[in-house]
């Protein structure tokens, strides 16, 4: 098992341009999760999806769409990219939930908005 | 979800044993305590979990006392690699989101 694959592992943006970070796994988990990590803080949670079809916001989605078509991929969508977002990106899955459950970490997008 | 508070960073030597307490004073009956390690460059990694008393795996030992308002994560005989950040969580059974902290930057010297 490849386990949470996340692409692409750097990018550099101007402000206002749009992206997608991918992230796909191969461990059939119903619940995938986006995270920013911003230098010497914690993780903060974007958006969630408990299963295809179903997402739900996170502690700070502004500025960022996601979508869940398949129960292997979730990307997220930066519509219009500004400084503010440039951080480290990081996609997590697990079984059901985003409680209990052990979440497995991709590796990271590192984003810069220029 | 309950917030945590634990210490901004610690330092150590190899071979000893390191201790990281987490004060949880909010905690709910349906809360879980979790462990999280993250090394420089890469995504958290679950470490251990436990609802009380002590739970032991091949990585760590948690101890939660009986009141549930804090917990002591044991790392035993750390090593140069064992330098990273360690973040504790309160996760809801049944929930689905997780509120990482600034968490425990560990730093293991030789």
């Amino acid at each position: 098992n490849a386990g949470v694959t996340q692409t692409p592992k750097f990018q550099v943006l101007k402000t206002g341009q749009s992206m997608t970070l991918q992230c796909a796994q191969d461990m059939n988990h119903e619940y995938m999760s986006w995270y920013r990590q911003d230098p010497g803080m914690g993780l903060r949670l974007i958006h969630y999806s408990v299963g295809a079809g179903i997402t739900d916001q996170g502690e700070v989605p502004n500025g960022y769409n996601v979508s869940r078509s398949t129960t292997e991929d979730f990307p997220l969508r930066l519509l219009s990219a500004a400084p503010s977002q440039t951080s480290v990106y990081f996609c997590a899955s697990s079984w059901v939930g985003g409680g209990t459950d052990t979440q497995y970490f991709g590796p990271g997008t590192r984003l810069t908005v220029l | 979800l309950a917030k945590t508070t634990q210490p901004i960073s610690m330092d150590s030597y190899e071979g000893q044993e390191v201790n990281i307490t987490c004060s949880h004073n909010n905690i709910a009956t349906n809360d879980y305590i979790t462990w999280y390690q993250q090394f420089p460059s890469q995504g958290p990694r679950f470490i251990i979990q436990g609802y009380k008393t002590k739970v032991t795996n091949e990585v760590a030992s948690l101890f939660i006392p009986a009141d549930r308002k804090s917990s002591t994560l044991s790392l035993p005989r750390v090593s140069l690699s064992d330098t990273a950040v360690y973040y504790c969580l309160v996760a809801r059974r049944g929930g689905n989101k997780l509120v990482f902290g600034a968490g425990t930057i560990l730093r293991v010297k030789s």
